[in-house]
C-alpha cells in the first residue's frame, strides 16, 4: 500500500459539465501521475507532476489540465467533460530512489 | 516515440500449465522494464521490474520474466499457473533519452486460468 488515494472512486455526469478527480498521497514523494485506463488501449499517461506547481503533459493531454498546490495532492480537471473521456482514472506515485510507480485505487468515470 | 506489444491479448490455460506472456518494446536506449498485475476490480500492482544486471529477474507470485537487449523483449513467465492468476497483465517500459515521463503500457493480457 503506498498511501494513495483517489476521490470519487465513481462519478456519472453529464456531457458539457467540468469535473476534478483528487488524488492524495501520505507519503511525500515528489513524482505523481495521472493515467486514462481503457479497453483494448492499456494505461496512457495523460499529465504527471515532478513537484509543486510543476507539471508536464503526456500522451493524451487534449481535454485535461492538472494543478500540484501542495506536494500531497495532483488534481486533474476536466474542463468540459466529454463521452470519450469515460473511463477509468489512475493516480500513481513514484518512488524517488528508482523508477517503481504505485498506482491508486482508480476513479470511474462516466460522462453521459 | 516509445511503444509496448504484447501479442496475446487473451490467454485460456488450464491450471497447472506453464505460461509465457510475450512483451516486445520499440525503445533505442536505456530502459527500465515492468510487468503489472491488475485483478479484477482491483487496481495494478508490480509484479516484477528489470533495471540492469542478471537479465532473469524473479517477481513475486512465482513469477519471473527475462529480458533479451537483442529482441527487444521481456517475456513473462510461470511454470505452473493458479487459479488466482486470473487476472490482466501489462507490460511497461520506460525509456531515459527524452520524452514525456512516465511509463508507456502495452494493450494488456487477458489470462483465465480454468479450474
Amino acid at each position: 500500500d503506498a498511501g494513495i488515494t483517489q476521490s470519487p472512486r465513481h462519478k456519472v455526469t453529464e456531457t458539457g459539465t467540468p469535473v476534478t478527480l483528487r488524488c492524495h498521497q501520505t507519503e511525500n514523494h515528489r513524482y505523481m501521475y495521472w493515467y486514462r485506463q481503457d479497453p483494448g488501449h492499456g494505461l496512457r499517461l495523460i499529465h504527471y507532476s515532478y513537484g509543486v506547481k510543476d507539471t508536464d503533459k503526456g500522451e493524451v493531454s487534449d481535454g485535461y489540465s492538472v494543478s500540484r498546490s501542495k506536494t500531497e495532492d495532483f488534481l486533474l480537471t476536466l474542463e468540459s467533460a466529454t463521452s470519450s473521456q469515460t473511463s477509468v482514472y489512475f493516480c500513481a506515485i513514484r518512488d524517488d530512489q528508482n523508477y517503481e510507480q504505485y498506482f491508486g485505487p482508480g476513479t470511474r468515470l462516466t460522462v453521459t | 516515440a516509445q511503444s509496448v506489444s504484447q501479442h496475446n491479448h487473451h490467454v485460456i490455460l488450464s491450471e497447472a500449465a506453464s505460461l509465457e506472456l510475450g512483451c516486445n518494446y520499440s525503445y533505442g536506449g536505456t530502459v527500465n522494464l515492468f510487468w503489472y498485475v491488475q485483478y479484477p476490480g482491483q487496481h495494478l500492482q508490480l509484479l516484477l521490474k528489470y533495471f540492469s544486471g542478471d537479465p532473469l529477474v524473479k517477481g513475486i507470485k512465482g513469477f519471473e520474466a527475462e529480458f533479451i537487449k537483442s529482441k527487444f523483449s521481456f517475456n513473462l513467465r510461470k511454470p505452473s499457473v493458479q487459479w488466482s492468476d486470473t487476472a490482466e497483465y501489462f507490460c511497461a517500459v520506460k525509456g531515459w533519452e527524452g520524452g514525456a515521463d512516465g511509463l508507456t503500457f502495452g494493450k494488456g493480457t487477458h489470462l483465465i486460468i480454468q479450474p
